[in-house]
């Protein structure tokens, strides 16, 4: 168990629709990353964020977006679902914005499938 | 750019045997580069991880890499295989291209092992 804990393991909505995804760091981690995992695009980065603010953003979509509260939990914000938004969505955390070596460590995933 | 290839999408040994799983990475600096497996149905977890130390790292299970610098290759190795190392394994390089992404990660496509008794 790697102390990254992600509601709701499993998604199911239609196209079009809008869902909320959320991520709780490990104890003390102030960083908070979501990856997404499809059968076509394998695991991609898609936006970083340190202790509330955005860091760096990687292949996200408009239609997605996220924030980091106060209380460092994360979430992520699908909207205008298409299918091809059907995938796994890993969050993971670090202690400090990741320098080259830090671990992040990740949670198990949101299922998110879109009919 | 940093990227990383997994030469093979699939490897299958036999229980006891060797595993070797191939990773050649593409970097324009000293990379930081992880292996994290997958079980069926559940995130991802930190084999190893190498950061310009040994250049053998020794990580989880009995599982070990070797960075080669000459070769471009971080390739992760275990002695014996056993039933519970069915999973796949992702290399992975951390992105240092610019001071806003540094950190994140980059994952190659993948290899599943599957392991027969």
């Amino acid at each position: 168990d790697s102390g990254v804990t992600q509601t709701p393991k499993h998604l199911i909505t239609a196209t079009g629709q809008r869902v909320t995804l959320r991520c709780s760091p490990r104890s003390g981690d102030l960083s908070v990353y979501w990856y997404q995992q499809s059968l076509d695009q394998g695991l991609q980065f898609l936006i970083q964020y340190y202790n509330g603010e955005e860091r760096a953003k990687g292949n996200i979509l408009e239609r997605f977006s996220a924030q980091q509260f106060p209380d460092l939990h994360s979430e992520l914000n699908l909207s205008s679902l298409e299918l091809g938004d059907s995938a796994l969505y890993f969050c993971a955390s670090s202690a400090f914005p990741a320098g080259v070596t830090d671990t992040q460590y990740f949670g198990p995933g949101t299922r998110l499938t879109v009919l | 750019a940093q990227s990383v290839t997994q030469l093979d999408s699939h490897v299958s040994v036999s229980e006891g045997t060797p595993v070797l799983l191939r990773c050649n990475y593409s970097s324009s600096y000293s990379p930081s580069l992880f292996w994290y497996v997958q079980h069926p149905n559940k995130g991802l977890q930190l084999l190893l991880k190498y950061t310009s130390a040994a250049t053998l790292v020794k990580g989880i299970n009995g599982f070990e890499a070797e960075f080669k610098k000459s070769e471009t290759s971080f390739h992760l190795t275990k002695p014996s295989a056993h039933m519970s190392d069915a999973a796949e394994y992702f290399c992975v390089v951390s992105d240092g291209s610019s001071k806003g992404s540094q950190g994140n990660l980059i994952f190659g496509k993948g290899t599943k092992l599957s392991v027969k008794p």
